[in-house]
């Protein structure tokens, strides 16, 4: 069974640009959720996404955003990077139910310069 | 507020021994589950041990078990005959579930770095 893939692996951009992350859970998983993480800060939540709805979101600015497709895969999106938006992204995938497991991904790690 | 806390940032261990970390949480939902993950230096969190709040014994999956201590509020990993490629991050972290349920969000610890030692 495959497990949680994100795509790409790794990102270099520039301050001002935007990117797209991607993650497909492992298949029957409905729930997409997102964190970040950076040395300062650890891991923090992003947003999760359940049948291809905002379930819940974290306390980030309007430049995180990200949707769900009906095949729950997920795109994660920051426009105008910041240089502090250096981090490894990492998305999980779970099933319907609460109580479940959760798989997370290799993670992105996107550098900004 | 819900809260994990992981005091050791970083131990030690030999080869072949059991290393335990430790992990204390805090909330107020009577519902919850608790996670521990493995980040080794390439950057994936792998999954080890689930164990939710109303399971009446500790988890375990293979080498890893879960020593859950509902009432001092502690859900400490111990991992037995502790091997090389054991050495990574290590992070606990909780959901809640019950009555202030918010989807499948994780709050983690800040982690603990394993050193396995030949």
């Amino acid at each position: 069974k495959a497990g949680v893939t994100q795509t790409p692996r790794y990102l270099i951009k520039t301050r001002g640009q935007q990117v797209t992350l991607s993650c497909s859970p492992i298949s029957g998983h409905r729930s997409v959720s997102w964190y970040q993480q950076t040395p300062g800060q650890g891991l923090q939540f992003l947003f999760e996404y359940f049948s291809e709805t905002q379930r819940n979101k974290g306390n980030f600015p309007g430049r995180f955003s990200g949707r769900q497709f009906s095949n729950s895969r997920s795109e994660m999106n920051v426009s105008t990077l910041e240089l502090g938006d250096s981090a490894l992204y990492l998305c999980a995938s779970g099933r319907q139910a609460l109580g479940e497991k959760l798989f997370f991904g290799s993670g992105t790690q996107l550098s900004v310069l | 507020a819900q809260k994990i806390t992981q005091t050791q940032p970083g131990m030690f261990v030999q080869e072949k021994e059991a290393v335990t970390l430790d992990c204390t949480y805090d909330t107020s939902d009577p519902s919850y589950g608790l996670f521990w993950y493995k980040q080794p230096s390439s950057g994936e969190m792998i999954f080890l041990i689930y164990q939710g709040s109303y399971d009446q014994q500790n988890a375990t999956e293979g080498r890893y078990s879960l020593n859950f201590q509902k009432a001092r509020k502690s859900a400490n990993l111990v991992i037995s005959a502790s091997q090389l490629g054991d050495s990574a991050m290590y992070f606990c972290a909780m959901r809640e579930d019950g009555v202030k349920a918010a989807g499948n969000k994780l709050t983690f610890g800040g982690g603990t770095r394993v050193l396995v030692k030949p």
